[in-house]
């Protein structure tokens, strides 16, 4: 079974409306991120979290929003989907207590196409 | 300037030949380095960390230049099966974020 699954892993919606990507882990990681990755322009971090109480912006937050439900889920929220929204999206998860505080474990995607 | 650069390539390389990537950073206290690789329309995936004193994993080699501010990555022996995008990833101290780049595409034919 994967680590880190993300739903759903396709959706097509129309603009203006909401949208919720999950994102859920067994890692038993503390830190998890959400990141849009856009053909020529890479990944780019959207929010992050360092544990339940913690949310932070990534440079492109404006037009999501997020929800630490638990230690193991991690949600993005479009409130409003606009076609530039129009992307990959990746959810990934890192380990401060571990050795490998540093590396990140990413998720499957989800593409998402605003129309 | 970005703060990570990649060449995007595509890089076109026949079965056995080496490669080598480089990836360039801005922030001088940038304090760990990582490869990733990632096939089409799959998530990334770490490949190899980039250590000072520089690290082999089988055919694959990175190296870090802390005075010129870049990675390599080095592929000897190419095989059909790396062809894929490899994307360099930088952390800067105190931040604990990573910063990718673009990534470099690399296609190895028969």
């Amino acid at each position: 079974d994967a680590d880190v699954t993300q739903t759903p892993r396709n959706r097509i919606t129309k603009t203006g409306k909401r949208i919720m990507l999950e994102c859920s882990q067994t890692k038993g990681h503390d830190r998890m991120y959400w990141y849009r990755q856009d053909p020529g322009l890479g990944l780019r971090l959207i929010y992050y979290s360092f544990d339940v109480k913690d949310i932070n912006k990534g440079e492109i937050s404006d037009g999501y929003s997020v929800s630490r439900q638990a230690q193991a889920k991690f949600s993005l929220s479009l409130e409003s989907a606009i076609p530039n929204q129009t992307a990959l999206y990746f959810c990934a998860t890192s380990d401060l207590t571990s050795g490998r505080q540093d590396t990140q474990y990413f998720g499957p995607g989800t593409r998402l196409t605003v129309l | 300037r970005k703060e990570v650069e990649q060449d995007p390539g595509p890089f076109n390389v026949p079965e056995g030949a080496t490669v080598a990537f480089n990836c360039t950073y801005s922030n001088s206290a940038s304090q760990s380095f990582f490869w990733y690789r990632q096939d089409c329309r799959k998530e990334p995936k770490l490949l190899m960390s980039v250590y000072s004193s520089g690290n082999e994993d089988g055919r694959f080699t990175a190296q870090l230049n802390r005075a010129s501010q870049y990675i390599s990555l080095l592929i000897r022996d190419s095989k059909l099966s790396d062809s894929a995008t490899y994307l360099c990833a930088v952390m800067n101290t105190g931040f604990q974020k990573l910063v990718f780049g673009t990534g470099t595409r690399l296609l190895v034919s028969p």
